[in-house]
């Protein structure tokens, strides 16, 4: 049963380039968060795809967006980079609506804007 | 916005019991504990979680007070391969507000 799986592992970008990252969800689920991770701080919810639909978004501004695929895996993109969107960015995936509420997580994208 | 509250750091000596605190005062009825540690630039690791009654898995027993709020991870036999930060999240199982708000944990290195 595979778990879930993030590519790349590492990316490095330069400022005002675009980025996406790639997730798939654990085998059963249907529902995909992304959180950054900023050096020495905990994860913070960007946003999360049910139904191919944002459902949830936290604090991030619009440069951020996401999309989800009808085999529920997901994409985060982020355009016009800035060297503060230097993160671990994390994956989890979950099926609340099947009563599977736990959210299990990716190895993560390191991301680097130089 | 995280609502809990843990020590920042704590040490345990191989081989013993760690016991990790989490304070959550306004946590409300419907609302459940998750415990997640997170090794060193690896994605968090799902540990266990609770609502009222205590648990226990393979990999710890989670000890919840009668008023819910405060609660206790225990690593039974701790190893260094446990050393890691710990977070101790309270959320809802409510589709469409179920995203978890982490704080800044406990950072938990087991001595040999």
């Amino acid at each position: 049963d595979a778990g879930v799986t993030q590519s790349p592992t590492h990316l490095i970008k330069t400022r005002g380039q675009q980025v996406t990252l790639r997730c798939s969800p654990k085998s059963g689920h249907d529902t995909v968060s992304w959180y950054q991770q900023a050096l020495g701080q905990g994860p913070q919810f960007i946003f999360q795809y049910y139904e191919e639909e944002e459902r949830q978004r936290g604090n991030f501004p619009d440069r951020f967006s996401g999309h989800q695929f009808p085999n529920y895996s997901s994409e985060l993109n982020v355009n016009a980079l800035l060297l503060g969107d230097s993160a671990l960015y994390l994956c989890a995936s979950s099926s609340p609506g099947q009563g599977q509420d736990t959210q299990y997580f990716g190895p993560g994208t390191r991301l680097t804007v130089l | 916005d995280a609502k809990t509250t843990q020590p920042p750091s704590m040490d345990c000596a191989e081989g013993r019991a760690a016991n990790l605190p989490c304070n959550h005062s306004t946590i409300s009825g419907n609302e459940y504990v998750y415990w997640y540690r997170q090794i060193h630039s690896q994605g968090p690791q799902y540990i266990i979680h609770g609502l009222k009654n205590n648990e226990t898995n393979e990999m710890a027993s989670l000890i919840i007070t009668e008023d819910r709020k405060s609660s206790t991870l225990i690593l039974p036999h701790a190893t260094l391969r446990d050393t890691a930060v710990y977070y101790c999240i309270v959320r809802l199982h409510t589709t469409g507000a179920n995203n978890l708000f982490f704080g800044t944990g406990t950072r938990l290195t087991v001595i040999p």
